[in-house]
């Protein structure tokens, strides 16, 4: 079956500017999870969702930052007033349920370049 | 913030060579994984280790960890060329029920032909 897959693959735009990064996670997968890497780093947390509430937001670096799911499945990423600290990949991920234990796999990311 | 070291940042090594990473981490926690990441994008899941487990195979993967140490190693073995990637241990802290995961900043290996 398709595995979760992320838009855009690359988004580039200007400081100050609002964007809204978009995950599909795998069909059935009640968990999702969204991290952000930066060059030469480890991915760092950022949210997850368990169905369409936020089970802990407590990654999200400031108030710019916000996401959505609202009919448990599909995901957005949305930053506000975009800096150009905010260069990185985001990468998403999703599970079968939320716990622990359970496999997370990952989508490709979006590539977002703050100019 | 990332609580996991890893130990070598880079290792480059011949074919059929074994390869082995380190980890460390800093507070109690429920599993470690370790995922791979080639040319910077997705993570690929390798294999996860309970906290009450001490050693763990999976085909040329073998885990150790080791909770009195906080510390955890992937030994891959006879590498190939394709197994050139980053590679990364996460750790599952036991405060968080959920699947929040704490990544360390990765070993970079290159297995040459």
């Amino acid at each position: 079956g398709a595995g979760v897959s992320q838009t855009p693959s690359n988004k580039v735009t200007e400081k100050g500017k609002y964007v809204e990064l978009r995950c599909d996670p795998i069909s059935g997968h009640t968990a999702l999870y969204w991290y952000r890497q930066s060059l030469g780093q480890g991915p760092e947390f950022l949210i997850y969702f368990q169905g369409t509430g936020a089970a802990d937001d407590s990654g999200l670096p400031n108030d710019r930052f916000f996401a959505v799911r609202p009919e448990g499945s599909v995901s957005t990423l949305k930053i506000q007033r975009t800096e150009r600290g905010d260069s990185a990949v985001y990468l998403c991920a999703s599970s079968t349920v939320l716990a622990p234990q359970e496999t997370q796999y990952f989508g490709p990311g979006t590539r977002l370049l703050v100019l | 913030s990332q609580q996991g070291e890893e130990d070598p940042q880079a290792l480059s090594i011949q074919e059929g060579e074994n390869a082995t990473m380190n980890c460390s981490y800093k507070t109690s926690i429920n599993n470690l994984q370790w995922y791979r990441q080639n040319s910077g994008r997705g993570l690929v899941h390798l294999i996860l280790i309970r906290s009450n487990e001490r050693e763990k195979h999976s085909g040329r993967l073998r885990v150790t960890l080791d909770t009195s140490k906080k510390s955890s190693s992937l030994l891959i073995t006879a590498s190939r060329a394709a197994d050139t990637a980053s590679y990364f241990c996460a750790t599952g802290p036991i405060y968080n029920q959920g699947g929040k995961l704490i990544f360390g900043q990765g070993t970079e290996l290159s297995v040459k032909p």
